[in-house]
């Protein structure tokens, strides 16, 4: 069936630090992918998006590649900074409408 | 333009009992997905309606039900509460409009907790 493994957490960083948190997909048919990050006590929020193999989303500072060779769909970002603090999620999107989610990934970045 | 809303925000019931929550979908959205947020986990789809019809439904129980109003607000019913029934559950609404996909935007949710 379908599924995302994202790397577990927590990752705790220093501000200005590289991130990088992996993510790998299993799909039939070629899905959507995503990464949606959690603030403490809020809703899922889009971070960014790619619809097709080699597309980069991007946004904010944060990048991601839909590799299909791999199955993955990475997150990175230069430099982080305290306030990107969250819990990060990878989906994809199967059917119409439906994502399916990985177990997120908890960022802790200290100043 | 008004984003999605939930209510209430906690819930607190005891095993056995029935509840339902509610979501208002942002202007002009026609679609509303709930899903299920257990403690450290990635949220579960429960379901979808699109134009007052459900469209889709996950690996939920019949006792997980759903209604969608003409102004495409909807409500989650859940009968005879489980303890595993505790989570924060989430409501998003999009615009669908032919086979393609729009971006998903997501309520604050609301934390259920079932003594």
């Amino acid at each position: 069936g379908n599924s995302v493994t994202q790397m577990e957490g927590p990752v705790t960083l220093s501000e200005e630090a590289f991130l990088t948190i992996n993510c790998t997909y299993t799909a039939t048919g070629y899905p959507s992918l995503f990464w949606y990050v959690q603030y403490p006590g809020e809703g899922l929020q889009l971070l960014l998006k790619a619809t097709k193999a080699d597309d980069k989303g991007s946004n904010k500072g944060f990048e991601a590649t839909y590799r299909k060779e791999t199955t993955s769909f990475h997150l990175e970002k230069g430099s982080v900074q305290v306030s990107d603090s969250a819990v990060y999620f990878c989906a994809l999107l199967t059917g119409f409408q439906k994502l399916v989610f990985g177990t997120g990934t908890r960022l802790l970045v200290s100043p | 333009e008004t984003g999605v809303t939930q209510s209430p925000t906690h819930l607190i019931k005891t095993r056995g009992q029935q509840v339902t929550l509610r979501c208002s979908s942002q202007s002009g959205h026609n679609t509303v997905s709930w899903y299920q947020q257990a403690l450290g986990q990635g949220p579960q789809f429960i379901f979808q309606y699109y134009r007052e019809e459900e469209n889709g439904r996950g690996n939920f129980p019949p006792r997980f039900s759903g209604l969608q109003f003409p102004n495409y607000s909807s409500e989650l019913n859940v009968n005879a509460l489980e303890l595993d029934d505790s989570a924060l559950y989430l409501c998003a609404s999009s615009l669908v409009s032919g086979q393609s996909y729009n971006e998903q935007f997501f309520g604050p949710g609301t934390r259920l907790t079932v003594l």
